[in-house]
């Protein structure tokens, strides 16, 4: 069965440094989405892509994230200047696009870790 | 206002017993699905089933049921003979999809554990 992966599972950062963080999507689905989920709470969106382009995205999502696709298979989130607060697990998502039943599909996550 | 709310932060229950989790939800869009995932401990998100706001009748998955009361907007999964794997923090989420949103708004979880 098909499944949504993330690379890597665990990655640890100096506060400051810029992190990459992919993901490889189920391979026929339209849409991608990025959540997180700091420690102990709830899973929070922060982006959604679609046609190469941010079709939404929350307010956590500011300046010191991006998004890319830079190949038919990955989806990548990039964190500029980390913050302690950036520490969190990031859920990489897809979905087909098939209007109201549309579900998202999640990857196994990555656990960040400012220090 | 919290659009989704899960009331039980935590819930027991007997292994082969039947189980509900609580979810109730808060949204004036008339078009929107609901979905249920769980997370085991590993930390993946597991999809376990999802009801539209349109449907008739109550959605079901194998031991998994929703049991959707839309005048009441609630829609509560029902886990019928509970087994061990079945501890893990479940996931009510919502999707508005007026506007063509796609995001989901999920709530604070519960966390269910299943006793031998």
């Amino acid at each position: 069965e098909p499944e949504v992966t993330q690379t890597p599972s665990h990655q640890v950062t100096q506060m400051g440094q810029e992190v990459i963080l992919r993901c490889v999507p189920i391979s026929n689905h339209l849409y991608f989405y990025w959540y997180r989920q700091i420690l102990g709470q709830k899973v929070e969106f922060l982006v959604s892509f679609y046609n190469n382009e941010i079709s939404e995205k929350s307010e956590i999502f500011d300046d010191q994230f991006s998004v890319e696709r830079p190949d038919g298979s990955n989806f990548t989130l990039k964190i500029r200047s980390t913050k302690l607060e950036d520490s969190a697990m990031y859920f990489c998502a897809s979905s087909p696009g098939q209007g109201l039943t549309d579900t998202q599909y999640f990857g196994p996550g990555t656990r960040l870790t400012v220090l | 206002a919290q659009k989704i709310t899960q009331t039980q932060p935590g819930m027991f229950v007997q292994e082969k017993e039947a189980v509900t989790l609580d979810c109730t939800y808060d949204t004036s869009d008339p078009s929107y699905g609901l979905f249920w995932y769980k997370q085991p401990s590993s930390g993946e998100m597991i999809f376990l089933i999802y009801q539209g706001s349109y449907d008739q009748q109550n959605a079901t998955e194998g031991r998994y049921s929703l049991n959707f009361q839309k005048a009441r907007k609630s829609a509560n999964l029902v886990i019928s003979a509970s087994q061990l794997g079945d501890s893990a923090m479940y996931f009510c989420a919502m999707r508005e999809v007026s506007g063509s949103a796609r995001q989901l708004t999920f709530g604070s979880g519960t966390q269910l554990t299943v006793l031998p």
